[in-house]
């Protein structure tokens, strides 16, 4: 495996279900980011860690739960989710904590809240 | 706080014509720009950033884009289009001081006909 692999690529989950979505990066990165994309809006950076460590948490519902237990691996933990959480959720990874590093994106799961 | 307009949603192009991509930011500093290109079924990929020095900026797959201080523009350009770049296009700014938080525009579409 190269680059950034999110699994899995697609989810349907309902109101009440626990999920989990998982990230890792081949890189070396020091850096990991969770972005929230919805159609016809921005996209939308809701955590960043950096050395296994959280950085920022852009006022994200407290039903979405960031885990980094190592500089590779990134998890996105999923509980009570309403169906405006449906979206395409993309993680990436930089070097460091910097805009000059590239962010290097995964494919994304493609999240559907029934 | 940074902001991105991409005015336009949806361009569709003929194969072997020119594009342009069009991109207005709103910093008050010296912004960091970017612009990214998301496949279908792909995450984003970087295509070029400008950071300093000479305002017209070579990136990956023939593309160029030219940052223009007075507009406040920053335009992806390419001479010839090949089916293969039909895609979503994201131009982003960060904010710089080590501030890895990248704003993104809305994205505009491309469509390449034969």
């Amino acid at each position: 495996e190269t680059g950034v692999t999110q699994t899995p690529r697609h989810l349907v989950m309902g109101m009440t279900n626990k999920k989990s979505l998982k990230c890792e990066q081949h890189l070396g990165h020091n850096a990991m980011y969770w972005y929230k994309q919805s159609a016809k809006k921005p996209l939308e950076l809701m955590f960043v860690y950096s050395l296994e460590e959280r950085v920022e948490n852009n006022s994200v519902p407290s039903r979405f739960s960031p885990e980094c237990p190592n500089s590779s691996h990134l998890f996105l933990h999923l509980h009570t989710l309403q169906p405006e959480d449906s979206a395409l959720y993309l993680c990436a990874s930089s070097q460091d904590r910097s805009e000059l590093d590239e962010q290097f994106f995964g494919p994304g799961t493609r999240l559907t809240v029934l | 706080a940074q902001s991105v307009t991409q005015p336009d949603i949806h361009i569709t192009v003929s194969e072997g014509a020119s594009l342009e991509l069009r991109c207005n930011y709103s910093y008050g500093a010296t912004p960091y720009l970017f612009w990214y290109v998301q496949s279908p079924g792909q995450g984003l990929q970087l295509l070029l950033k400008y950071f300093s020095g000479d305002t017209l900026v070579q990136g990956i797959k023939g593309f160029e884009a030219e940052f223009k201080r007075s507009q406040s523009s920053f335009n992806l350009r390419k001479p010839s289009v090949h089916w293969s770049d039909a895609a979503e296009y994201f131009c982003a700014v960060g904010a710089g001081f080590g501030n890895e938080k990248l704003t993104f525009g809305t994205g505009t579409r491309l469509t390449i006909i034969p």
